[in-house]
């Protein structure tokens, strides 16, 4: 089976901007979690996204949000964009959640 | 709630050497416990679970972890390190079942250093 993917692989933005990454579940999957990496606060928990449902959600401002589509794929879109949104986003899906996560190579996305 | 500390920030070994990553979690439930690496510029790769059956578990690339309730502990172990083992390191905690669904909860990391 292909993995999860995500793209942009790499991303550049500027401040104020918005911007929607993507992730493909691997196939028959149908769990999508999005998790933002940083140096300063690891690795931390947005959301989570099932049958087109967000089901659990984390510690993040509301400029953060995402949805998924009846074919599993899941965007992420972050409006407004701050210096410190400039971390690698990860995807990962599970077959339906409290499952062992797979996750993708990630999407690094740098604001200036 | 649950929490994972990683109790090594940097670990360094020799090539073929022992290697031991150390994971304490809380957990108010019995928990799933996961290992996950991750190579430069690359996402993460699992590399073994714990969820309550065998408490030794064994993952890929001759990694194993113990999972011992009384210390709360699920420390990494390798008999012998290689070179392609160099890599940051994430103990996982998450509550199996429907009503945590999703969340995996990350330690901070512990960055292996193999020597040749």
């Amino acid at each position: 089976k292909a993995g999860v993917t995500q793209t942009p692989r790499y991303l550049i933005k500027t401040r104020g901007q918005q911007v929607t990454l993507s992730c493909s579940p691997i196939s028959g999957h149908r769990s999508v979690s999005w998790y933002q990496q940083t140096p300063g606060q690891g690795l931390q928990f947005l959301f989570e996204y099932f049958s087109e449902t967000q089901r659990n959600k984390g510690n993040f401002p509301g400029r953060f949000s995402g949805r998924q589509f009846s074919n599993s794929r899941s965007e992420m879109n972050v409006s407004t964009l701050e210096l410190g949104d400039s971390a690698l986003y990860l995807c990962a899906s599970s077959y339906k959640g409290p499952d062992t996560q797979y996750f993708g190579p990630g999407t690094r996305l740098t604001v200036l | 709630a649950q929490s994972v500390t990683q109790l090594d920030s940097h670990v360094s070994v020799s090539e073929g050497t022992p290697v031991l990553l150390r994971c304490n979690y809380s957990s108010s439930y019995s928990p799933s416990l996961f290992w996950y690496v991750q190579h430069p510029n690359k996402g993460l790769q699992l590399l073994l679970k714990y969820t309550s059956a065998a408490t030794l578990v064994k993952g890929i690339n001759g990694f194993e972890a113990e999972f011992k309730k009384s210390e709360t502990s699920f420390h990494l172990t390798k008999p012998s390190a290689h070179m392609s083992d160099a890599a940051e390191y994430f103990c996982v905690v998450t509550r199996p079942g429907s009503s945590n669904t999703g969340k995996l909860i990350f330690g901070q990391g512990t960055t292996l250093q193999v020597k040749p």
